[in-house]
């Protein structure tokens, strides 16, 4: 199975800043790294597919890139409604595999 | 706008039987994958199967394979898991997605209902 390692696992930061979350593949996976959202009482939002493609809806301040083992999910001006749980997916090969998570936090 | 709806969860003994269901609207059920993923209390996301727009395809996560049963109705876009010999490491909150693109199954989850919650305890 292809391991998703996340990092950081929590990150504290103030609105209009700007932050990075971090997803490390075990092997390659092109390009194919899903970015999703979760926040408590609201479905889970798919933000970013694809490594760099926004889903129709997220807001452009959401950024992602990076392929192959590296990727990096960057929100920039951070909104108050931007403080959650964060997971990367890798979809290039079955069992599909999550990170581990990071909680982005008040600070 | 694309609904899921999951139910069925509850509180089952060790060794006995649950079976889900999803209920979608708001686009073409027979048209897309379908997929189960679940999250144990306070730990991150687990795909659990996956289902192609036909039922003819399925994929399971090894934990499960032979307990767990991944189908759906198109007549009544519906969604269903049946898990049997249910242990206690499958405690957690079971959601269905909706994959992207119409026709395939390998791909991401672009829409996730709210879950339903399976605790596995005697």
């Amino acid at each position: 199975d292809v391991q998703m390692t996340q990092s950081p696992s929590n990150l504290a930061a103030s609105p209009g800043e700007s932050v990075s979350i971090n997803c490390k593949a075990s092997k390659s996976i092109s390009k194919y790294l899903a970015w999703y959202q979760q926040k408590p009482g609201k479905a889970n939002k798919l933000l970013i597919y694809s490594g760099s493609t926004l889903q129709s809806g997220t807001p452009s301040r959401f950024s992602g890139s990076g392929s192959g083992t590296d990727f990096t999910l960057t929100i920039r001006n951070l909104e108050p409604e931007d403080f959650g749980l964060y997971y990367c997916q890798q979809h290039n090969e079955y069992p599909w595999t999550f990170g581990g998570g990071t909680k982005l936090e008040l600070k | 706008e694309v609904q899921l709806v999951e139910s069925g969860g509850g509180l089952v003994q060790p060794g006995r039987s649950l079976k889900l269901s999803c209920a979608a609207s708001g686009f073409t059920f027979s048209n897309y994958g379908m997929h189960w993923i679940r999250q144990a209390p306070t730990k991150g996301l687990e795909w659990v199967a996956s289902i192609s727009p036909s039922g003819g395809s399925t994929y399971y996560r090894d934990s499960v394979k032979g307990r767990f049963t991944i189908s759906r109705d198109n007549a009544k876009s519906t969604l269903y898991l049946q898990m049997d010999s249910l242990r206690s490491e499958d405690t957690a909150t079971y959601y269905c997605a909706r994959g992207y693109y119409p026709g395939i199954t390998g791909d991401w989850f672009a829409y996730w209902g709210q879950g339903t919650l399976v605790t596995v305890s005697s």
